[in-house]
């Protein structure tokens, strides 16, 4: 059983399309990320959440908005894509907050924007 | 200023031999963890070996060691009888343990790309 599962591992869509990336944990961890990959394979933090605070990076695009039904999912929405968006988005889970605490990856989302 | 430092883009390594990855991390905190992560080619994220400063003892998971100095912010992975599929970017990453704001959250190092040689 997958612990952090995302779906599509692949996404290719046009520029200006909506898109959304979705995650989903079973380990019963209260914090969800999303992070940002990019082509020289840096890793950027993109949002955390947990179940009272949503903390977004200053330097993400407003276009770029997560969305959490519930404790378990945390589902990225991409609003009029840009070529510059193209990248591979990780989302991952921590028990907590706390720094000792390490994070559970998925597997990633490549997304190509044409 | 960058928080962690990798300062090896890419290294190789000869099968079955010890390598060495570098890591310096940069922080006024008492309380942080260090991370190291392991990513293939197939682009999945495998956590590999955990240090937390008040941790007295190095840490070790297999055949991977953590080198942690503390006074000299360095926590250098250690990767003993190197093997083919070990060919990789390997990252570290530190947790602060002032969180609120984007404090708190694991931050990553440039990573480096080691390559296994038969």
């Amino acid at each position: 059983d997958t612990a952090v599962s995302q779906t599509p591992k692949y996404l290719v869509t046009q520029m200006g399309n909506d898109k959304s990336i979705k995650c989903e944990q079973n380990l019963g961890h209260d914090t969800m990320y999303w992070y940002k990959q990019d082509s020289k394979k840096f890793l950027k933090i993109m949002f955390s959440y947990n179940n009272k605070e949503l903390i977004i990076n200053e330097t993400v695009p407003n276009r770029f908005s997560p969305k959490s039904p519930d404790k378990a999912h945390l589902n990225l929405h991409i609003n009029s894509l840009e070529l510059g968006d193209s990248a591979v988005y990780f989302c991952a889970s921590s028990q907590d907050s706390g720094w000792y605490s390490g994070y559970t990856f998925g597997s990633g989302t490549r997304l190509t924007v044409v | 200023a960058q928080k962690i430092t990798q300062t090896q883009p890419g290294m190789f390594v000869q099968e079955k031999e010890a390598v060495t990855l570098d890591c310096t991390y940069d922080t006024s905190d008492q309380s942080y963890g260090l991370f190291w992560y392991k990513q293939p080619s197939s682009g999945e994220m495998i956590f590999l070996i955990y240090q937390g400063s008040y941790d007295e003892q190095n840490a070790t998971e297999g055949r991977y060691s953590l080198n942690f100095q503390k006074a000299r912010k360095s926590a250098n992975l250690v990767i003993s009888a190197s093997q083919l599929g070990d060919s990789a970017m390997y990252f570290c990453a530190m947790r602060e343990g002032s969180y609120g704001g984007s404090q708190g959250n694991l931050i990553f190092g440039k990573g480096t790309k080691l390559s296994v040689k038969p």
